[in-house]
């Protein structure tokens, strides 16, 4: 199946720097998504990007699918922004089963 | 519009006991996913049902873990025996049909097997 790999696995920020975390993958994808896991367990989606940029608010996300890589960036980092960030992918090889990397776990200090 | 629906949200039992989980997804989703996250690992899915049918199961540990969606709308996983290993959140998930759809969870259930 396919392989999802993120980075970097930890990070530790003051509050108002910025961050991007990467995750590369394997093959050609029609499904991928970047989650955010709060302190709580609750997985919330913050894009659906097989492709280009989008933005929302102080997140971006680019995903480059030629060249098998998404971009998060996050802005002016804010204490809330702390937990997991996912991506997850389902990949065009026929599988329709959506994958996840291990994750890129934030901790953002007053 | 209401999200994915869960229950129990906390579960604790003893090894060998058993123990079932229910999922109400989002309304109009004929996608539904079942994932087990142990603590400080990505969600692995267990089986994937478009509408009332398996997509995908070959995660699923068969021997004691069973899942129904009857009617294409809610869902039940069941796990029987427990082992200690099976200690993780159980998270359910929808998307409306096809691949090219943005999935949406549900706040999990903790299990832990004592």
């Amino acid at each position: 199946g396919i392989q999802v790999e993120q980075s970097p696995p930890d990070l530790i920020l003051q509050e108002g720097a910025n961050s991007t975390l990467r995750c590369n993958f394997s093959d050609s994808v029609n499904n991928l998504q970047w989650f955010h896991q709060n302190p709580w367990g609750q997985l919330i989606n913050l894009f659906y990007i097989p492709s280009g940029t989008k933005q929302n608010g102080r997140l971006s996300a680019t995903t480059v699918a030629t060249e098998r890589y998404s971009l998060l960036y996050i802005s002016s980092s804010q204490t809330t922004d702390s937990g997991v960030y996912f991506c997850a992918l389902v990949g065009s090889g026929g599988s329709y089963i959506p994958t996840f990397g291990r994750g890129t776990s934030l901790i953002v200090h007053p | 519009e209401a999200g994915v629906a869960q229950s129990p949200r906390y579960k604790i039992i003893e090894k060998r006991q058993s123990v079932a989980f229910w999922c109400n997804p989002i309304s109009g989703h004929a996608t539904l996913y079942w994932y087990q996250q142990i603590l400080g690992q990505g969600p692995k899915l267990l089986i994937q049902f478009q509408n009332n049918g398996v997509v995908d199961d070959s995660q699923l540990p068969k021997d004691r873990f069973s899942a129904e969606r009857l009617k294409g709308v809610d869902s039940t996983l069941k796990i029987q025996p427990a082992k200690l290993e099976d200690s993780a959140v159980y998270l359910c998930a929808s998307s409306k049909q096809g691949i090219g759809n943005t999935i949406y969870f549900g706040e999990g259930s903790w299990l832990t097997v004592v």
